[in-house]
């Protein structure tokens, strides 16, 4: 059982590339959720998905896209990076209490 | 607006000292209070979750209580594994099943020897 898993764990990239952060729970939860963590701002919803098929925004969504492929699985896009998309990026899921993966840090130069 | 707010923002304690951190909210129904640790590096670890005013949970060194407006965490003689950023939530009344969690600051405790 290995709870929630994030790849990739580090990336670098230039401003204006586009990559995808992916997630997979096998805990047959039927929420997940993309938080990021920046100094000083704590973690802010991106977007989350209460169930397969349904994905809704969350406090800071701009600049990012998702697909929730399955009940398993949940990506997120960033179609054209910028510098203040520098950040760790966490995947969660849940029923009644929130599981997160092990993050993914993203730095846009 | 839902709100989480945790003091004191840095929390240095010697072996042994015990002390405790802050976690004030507003929101419109509390459906849930929760409690993290996060080490460096890493995702947070899920602590306790408390539901009504009056509960508490404890876990080893670490207990959390819970009001109306403000929930504890208390740490009794604290060893320096327990040194980490303490992550306090609350679960707002849409989004996700049973709600979305909306997350403070963290508190950074270190315990030196």
């Amino acid at each position: 059982n290995a709870g929630v898993t994030q790849t990739p764990k580090f990336q670098v990239l230039k401003t204006g590339q586009s990559m995808t952060l992916q997630c997979a729970q096998d805990m047959n939860h039927n929420s997940m959720y993309w938080y990021r963590q920046d100094p000083g701002m704590g973690l802010r919803l991106i977007y989350y998905s209460a169930s397969e098929g349904t994905t809704d925004k969350g406090e800071v969504p701009n600049g990012y896209n998702v697909s929730r492929l399955n009940k398993r699985e949940f990506s997120l896009r960033l179609e054209s990076a910028a510098p203040s998309q520098t950040s760790v990026y966490f995947c969660a899921s849940s029923v009644r209490q929130m599981h997160f993966g092990p993050g993914t840090r993203l730095t846009v130069t | 607006e839902d709100q989480v707010t945790q003091s004191p923002e840095a929390l240095r304690l010697q072996e042994g000292e015990s002390s405790s951190l802050n976690c004030s909210y507003t929101v419109s129904g509390l459906r849930g209070l929760f409690w993290y640790r996060q080490d460096p590096g890493k995702g947070p670890e899920f602590l306790f979750t408390l539901y009504s005013a009056g509960e508490e949970k404890e876990k080893e060194r670490l207990k959390a209580t819970l009001t109306k407006k403000e929930s504890f965490l208390h740490i009794t003689a604290p060893k320096p594994e327990d040194s980490a950023t303490y992550l306090c939530a609350v679960r707002q009344n849409y989004g996700g099943s049973q709600g979305n969690l909306i997350f403070g600051k963290g508190t950074k405790l270190s315990v030196k020897p």
